[in-house]
């Protein structure tokens, strides 16, 4: 079974609007970690926003916050007023166990998000 | 601030060629990690290191190999190159705090 899943191949937006990008997560630990990263054309990976599992907000960097939902074991990206710059690939990842031990990720298979103006 | 750096950018081996993908990193960094990325998919774990000497698998090692001589440099070195490692591939450190990963800016691999 699949640990993350993102059920959008691609998403399309028009600029200034809002966006959400959706990521479903499955771990029986009680302690894990979730993060987002984007991957312009350029090609390198770009951290966006974590949120760990005992975190009571939902984490949020500039514009992006993190929608999480524990008990549906969800963790979309919220894209606020979005940009031509914010497209891009979108990967959901999630580390296991707690912080300190082998940090591994587990990355989703991304949503590819257009921009329009 | 050199981050993580990974050399070549591009490699062409052929098929049976041995050869080695560098990562160094300057930020002290105890954890380091290989992935590789094929078309339309996300990142899978090749190996990873939790410090100096200590290496492990992580989900596709099969024709990999590594080794962590120093805090620096992990570098990752295909035996036998095969067409079904024609990826791009990605070295990774991170403190080990959970905060996110530092990555370089990837080597694409073609097998020829």
């Amino acid at each position: 079974a699949q640990k993350i899943t993102q059920t959008q191949p691609g998403m399309f937006v028009q600029e200034k609007e809002a966006v959400t990008l959706d990521c479903t997560y499955d771990t029986s630990d009680q302690s894990y970690g979730l993060f987002w990263y984007k991957q312009p054309s350029s090609g390198e990976m770009i951290f966006l926003i974590y949120q760990g599992s005992y975190d009571e907000q939902n984490a949020t960097e500039g514009r992006y916050s993190l929608n999480f939902q524990k008990a549906r074991k969800s963790a979309n990206l919220v894209i606020s007023a979005s940009q031509l710059g914010d497209s891009a690939m979108y990967f959901c990842a999630m580390r296991e166990g707690a912080q300190g031990g082998s940090e591994k990720l587990v990355f989703g298979k991304g949503t590819k998000l257009t921009v329009n103006p | 601030n050199a981050g993580v750096t990974q050399t070549p950018k591009f490699r062409i081996p052929k098929i049976g060629q041995s050869m080695t993908l560098q990562c160094t990193q300057d930020m002290n960094h105890n954890y380091m990690y290989w992935y590789r990325q094929d078309p339309g998919m996300g990142l899978k774990l090749i190996y990873y290191s939790v410090g100096a000497g200590i290496t492990d698998k992580g989900e596709v090692p099969n024709g990999y190999n590594v080794s962590r001589s120093t805090t620096e440099d992990f570098p990752l070195r295909l035996e036998l190159a095969a067409p079904s490692q024609t990826s791009v591939y990605f070295c990774a450190s991170s403190y080990g705090w959970g905060n996110g990963y530092t990555f370089g800016s990837g080597t694409r691999l073609t097998v020829v």
